[in-house]
């Protein structure tokens, strides 16, 4: 059965700051990985897909890297600002012939930017 | 493109009434899922659907829940008999299918039992 964990659970920092968001899944085995933003009582906003044969993607001031074979992902937020605060969330999509297109979340971190 | 929106919002409701909330995807997405979540927790899947196929359900979906999709375009996920376990914000997302098959997520419902 596929984990995803995400570490830290909240993470505060000053303005400006450059900050890396963790997250590990059990089972290598993926088809894409995807981050999310969700604010307070929102729904969730898609920051950026990985598929598989992909190392990293970039939209702006985030860069998302996928090791596969060591079952990790990182997110970089660059620059911080307080507009970024939110939670953010890992899913991950397995690959496995028969496996279901769903996503299996992490819980996500919790960041607040301080100005 | 409107993205995917929910209706109602916010849904209150007593201890065993029914409650059916439906979902619009983006009107080219062939594939809409549904999901649950609860407060402090990353959403959890409970079904998808390919046009108006039911292709996966979720063990958290007993038999109180179902879903439909009829025409393969919007989807209603009714519950019945509400307890107030039941209580959450149900999402709705949808996506092509094909190789980067991003899911985009609707604002969801929130469901409150008391």
């Amino acid at each position: 059965k596929q984990e995803v964990t995400q570490i830290p659970a909240a993470l505060s920092v000053p303005e400006g700051e450059n900050l890396v968001l963790n997250c590990s899944f059990t089972d290598s085995a993926i088809y894409n990985l995807q981050w999310f933003r969700q604010d307070p009582g929102k729904g969730l906003t898609s920051l950026l897909l990985i598929q598989s044969s992909q190392r990293e993607q970039t939209s702006g001031r985030l860069n998302a890297s996928l090791d596969k074979s060591s079952g990790r992902s990182t997110l970089y937020i660059a620059a911080s600002q307080p507009g970024d605060s939110a939670t953010y969330l890992c899913a991950v999509e397995a690959s496995w012939e028969g496996g279901s297109e769903k996503l299996v979340f992490g819980k996500g971190t919790k960041l607040t930017v301080n100005p | 493109d409107t993205g995917v929106s929910q209706n109602p919002r916010h849904k209150i409701t007593k201890r065993g009434q029914n409650v059916t909330f439906r979902c619009d995807p983006i009107s080219e997405h062939n594939r809409l899922y549904w999901y649950r979540q609860t407060l402090g927790q990353g959403p959890e899947f409970l079904t998808y659907f390919q046009n108006e196929a039911q292709l996966e359900k979720s063990r958290l979906l007993s038999d109180r829940f179902s879903a439909e999709r009829p025409k393969g375009s919007f989807s209603t996920l009714e519950i019945q008999r509400t307890e107030q376990g039941d209580s959450a914000m149900y999402l709705c997302a949808s996506s092509l299918s094909g190789l980067a098959r991003e899911q985009y997520f609707g604002p969801g419902t929130r469901l409150t039992v008391t």
